[in-house]
């Protein structure tokens, strides 16, 4: 059974651009979250996917946004990066009915927005 | 708005001690209150949970106690090794999506 992968690990942009992170799930786990953790901070939920479709939306500007496909695998996306964007993305997967179940979190993508 | 506030900031404690983590939380719609361990450079892993009907739960050497009326929750890890030191998280809860809300963590190093 593998865990939570995500690519890239580490990413640098330059502000303005777009950035696209990418998360394959847990075998057999079909709900998809992510979450932004700022340095030194506790993850952020950003949004969660569910059959491709989003099931919950955090405090984030539309400009986040995401993609689940039908095999479970996930994408984000921010447009128009700013400073304040630079974290570590957190994906987690889970089954339905969410951290109950146990969500299994990935290593996540270091953002650095320069 | 910090929904979840965690305490301390940072813990230093002797191997064999007992480690303390204190949580509050204002949002009573919160009603599941997981405990995550981070280590560098890796994603939050699930350490234990609990559910507000429940004043205790203890899984091996880690234990919540968890205050209703108080709003308040812990995490005591008894007999502290230096393999536990890591980012401890309080989290809570909430939402169709059963989204997690995170304390802002708690650095733990446990001295040999």
């Amino acid at each position: 059974e593998t865990g939570v992968t995500q690519s890239p690990t580490h990413l640098i942009k330059t502000r303005g651009q777009q950035v696209t992170l990418r998360c394959s799930s847990q075998s057999g786990h079909n709900t998809v979250s992510w979450y932004q953790q700022a340095l030194g901070q506790g993850p952020q939920f950003i949004f969660q996917y569910y059959r491709e479709e989003e099931n919950g939306r955090g405090n984030f500007p539309p400009r986040f946004s995401g993609l689940q496909f039908p095999n479970y695998s996930s994408e984000l996306n921010v447009n128009a990066l700013e400073l304040d964007d630079s974290a570590l993305y957190l994906c987690a997967s889970s089954h339905p009915g969410g951290s109950e179940n146990g969500y299994t979190f990935g290593s996540g993508t270091r953002l650095t927005v320069v | 708005q910090q929904q979840v506030k965690q305490s301390p900031q940072s813990l230093i404690v002797q191997k064999g001690g007992i480690s303390i983590i204190n949580c509050a939380y204002e949002n009573t719609a919160f009603d599941y209150f997981p405990w995550y361990q981070q280590f560098p450079g890796k994603g939050p892993a699930l350490l234990i949970a609990i559910r507000p009907d429940v004043s205790e739960k203890k899984e091996g050497r880690f234990t919540i106690s968890f205050n209703k009326s108080a709003k308040q929750f812990s995490l005591h890890i008894m007999d502290s090794q230096p393999g536990d030191s890591a980012t401890y998280f309080c989290a809570a809860v909430s939402g169709s999506a059963r989204q997690l809300t995170f304390g802002s963590g708690t650095q733990l190093t446990v001295l040999p």
